[in-house]
């Protein structure tokens, strides 16, 4: 059963802001939330993760809703080199095996 | 940050004959790896999740006498696919647990099997 929805696909322009939604309604209290990305025939790259606060990163800011049940990744000003297929995990902690879905494909357009 | 170096990163081999693949966490010691597979357009797939001086746990479907891992120290584990055939082309992806929990991918290694 997948633990996460994703919109199959997302297009930004270039310059503005990339919103990524991810619903994850069963998450239980101990698991986080993470994203990752994979740019084409590359390993994926973290991005960032969170349990219930806000974060944000160098790459990203990660909302969290109150109930945890989804999330949204931000990307403040989008790039073309931002187009890939992001990926929302959840799972206890990043060290173990982590089940990626199908993930959405963002693709930035110039 | 942390690195984890796979090789070969692409390699193209004739169906009947076994390919080697390292994974290595070239900066950390790596108590536990991971090895997904990747088909075109699919998302990674979970293989195997090998610990250092252990067997490796393989995921439901997947054979273990055909994809064999060996993690013989804290930096290297290898996947080794015997027999390829032309359905086990695919992009072969590990990733390295830290000892704080902190999970690195390598850049993937694509296997063509003619």
């Amino acid at each position: 059963d997948a633990k996460t929805t994703q919109p199959t696909s997302m297009d930004c322009a270039e310059g503005r802001a990339a919103n990524l939604p991810c619903n994850h309604s069963t998450i239980s209290g101990n698991e986080y939330v993470y994203w990752y990305r994979q740019i084409h025939s590359q390993g994926p790259q973290y991005i960032i993760h969170g349990l219930k606060n806000n974060e944000t990163n160098e790459m990203a800011s990660l909302i969290i809703t109150e109930d945890r049940k989804s999330s949204t990744l931000i990307l403040p000003h989008a790039t073309l080199r931002d187009t890939a297929v992001y990926y929302c995990i959840v799972e206890e902690t990043s060290g173990s095996r982590l089940t990626f879905g199908e993930g959405t494909q963002l693709t930035v357009n110039p | 940050g942390a690195v984890v170096s796979q090789h070969p990163s692409w390699v193209i081999c004739k169906s009947g004959t076994s390919v080697k693949i390292e994974c290595r966490s070239l900066d950390f010691q790596a108590t536990t790896m991971f090895w997904y597979r990747q088909f075109p357009k699919q998302s990674l797939m979970l293989m195997a999740t090998s610990n250092e001086g252990s067997k490796a746990t393989y995921e439901q479907g997947v054979e273990k006498d055909k994809f064999l891992i060996n993690h013989a120290s804290l930096t290297l584990s290898t996947l080794t696919v015997t027999s390829a055939h032309p359905e086990d082309s695919s992009f072969y992806i590990c990733s390295a647990s830290t000892l704080t929990g902190e999970l690195f991918f390598g850049e993937g290694s694509r296997l063509t099997v003619l």
